[in-house]
């Protein structure tokens, strides 16, 4: 069983729509990572959050601690939106295991 | 700045054959580290190097090797390279301190995209 899981894996919406992007973990973390990929495989990181609630133009990342969930919004969404959110967590334990990631979650905004 | 940079950025290999994939961090990142991302998964951890010293290995077999020069740029070595191991190969960088390495941001390379055939 993956300790990170994304919901939903697809997501389809039309140009303007507010989305909700969810993550959920099982291990006690020290940060949680937010991340965007694009066909072709580059990553860029959006947001690493430990507590509370973080905000870059329009997208807002928050996150629970004890509930072990994260969600990240994307406000007055756009085609240039589209592309793989990815959700990674590094352990309470320090930085040997690295960061576990989630499988993403596939979006897709229609004009 | 320059972002991180890695090469190649494709490379085709066949099975029993081994391979090195470069990366170059962010000028002042200390740290390193190395991911796999077969298509349709998210990446998984390989390795982590800070001050040329290994400081987190991931649950890849001894064929996967790694090291740290001076100049804080990495090589990821694999030896008898597997179908399997065609994947995207990812590495990050970030700004770091002895003793807390892994809480600072990691910045994404481009990736190389490994094929055996």
């Amino acid at each position: 069983k993956n300790e990170v899981e994304q919901s939903p894996q697809n997501l389809t919406a039309q140009e303007g729509e507010f989305i909700t992007i969810n993550c959920s973990y099982s291990v006690g973390i020290s940060a949680l990572h937010w991340l965007q990929q694009h066909p072709g495989g580059g990553i860029v990181s959006l947001f690493m959050l430990s507590s509370g609630k973080k905000k870059h133009g329009r997208l807002i990342a928050t996150i629970n601690i004890q509930e072990k969930h994260s969600s990240l919004h994307i406000t007055a969404s756009h085609p240039r939106d589209s592309a793989v959110y990815i959700c990674a967590v590094r352990g309470s334990g320090g930085g040997a295991d690295g960061l576990t990631f989630g499988k993403g979650t596939h979006l897709i905004i229609q004009p | 700045d320059a972002g991180v940079t890695q090469s190649p950025t494709h490379l085709i290999k066949t099975r029993g054959q081994h391979v090195t994939l470069r990366c170059s961090p962010i000028s002042g990142h200390k740290s390193v580290s190395w991911y796999q991302q077969v298509l349709g998964q998210g990446p998984q951890f390989i390795f982590q190097y800070y001050e040329k010293e290994e400081r987190g290995r991931g649950n890849f077999p001894d064929r996967f090797s790694a090291r740290q020069f001076p100049n804080y740029s990495s090589e990821l070595n694999v030896n008898a390279l597997l179908l399997g191991d065609s994947a995207l190969y990812l590495c990050a960088s970030s700004f770091s301190d002895r003793d807390y390495y892994w809480i600072y941001e990691q910045y994404f390379g481009p990736g190389t995209r490994l094929t055996v055939t």
